[in-house]
């Protein structure tokens, strides 16, 4: 089984500042015949269902603000929120989907200093 | 524009069982497999498997055989969990959600539907 461990466990971050969500996989997700990495970022709002927020590492889904950004490849990727909003506290979650079981990251929380 | 709404929370006691509708609109249920997804109460999310909605075919992680079964209805573009012997264990929120692309990231997902164990 792909072990997805992000990191940290939670962080607090001001308003406009930047907000760094890390996610390591135990083995590549990456698929060498059409070079795209089977890694997805999703937020959870508290009594809110996860909503996709980037797809193949690095590509937003609609409708997602350009302050989040995804990047990275192979086994270490990156989630960033460039100048966080009230709106952004929530729950992030990585998710491998390159073998079963499409296991995902612990989550990290991320809440306003 | 892709919906899946699931049934209403359901309270249970030990030992029975539980099914969990989750119904598709807006697009052909067949084209996109259903994935399942168990929240523990103030828990992350843990993948739970999914049906191939195309063949009918189920794939279920690890810690997810025996008792819990997904199937499908596309006369009525409906999957269902079931979930069978309940225990306090299997209180959690449980959602559908939708992969993008046939089988990959999941794009659309259920509102969630609450199952609560207690006798």
């Amino acid at each position: 089984d792909i072990v997805m461990t992000q990191s940290p466990d939670s962080l607090a971050v001001s308003l406009g500042e930047r907000a760094t969500i890390n996610c390591k996989s135990s083995q590549s997700v990456l698929y060498s015949s059409n070079n795209k990495n089977y890694l997805a970022w999703y937020q959870q709002k508290p009594g809110q269902p996860p909503k996709l927020l980037i797809y193949w590492a690095s590509t937003r889904a609609s409708g997602v603000p350009d302050r989040f950004s995804g990047s990275g490849s192979g086994t270490d990727f990156t989630l960033t929120i460039s100048s966080l909003q009230a709106e952004d506290v929530a729950v992030y979650y990585c998710h491998q989907h390159y073998s079963d079981p499409r296991t995902f990251g612990q989550g990290t929380k991320v809440e306003m200093k | 524009q892709a919906q899946l709404v699931q049934s209403g929370s359901e309270l249970k006691k030990p030992g029975a069982s539980v099914k969990v509708s989750c119904k598709a609109s807006g697009y052909n249920i067949v084209n996109n497999a259903i994935h399942w997804v168990r929240q523990a109460p103030g828990q992350g999310l843990e993948w739970m498997g999914w049906i191939n909605t195309n063949t009918g075919n189920p794939t279920y992680a690890q810690g997810f055989t025996g008792r819990f079964v997904f199937s499908l209805d596309t006369s009525v573009s409906t999957a269902y969990l079931q979930i069978s012997s309940l225990t306090a264990e299997d209180t959690a929120l449980y959602y559908c959600a939708r992969a993008a692309g046939g089988t990959y990231y999941l794009d659309y997902w259920g509102q969630g539907t609450l199952a609560t164990v207690s006798s």
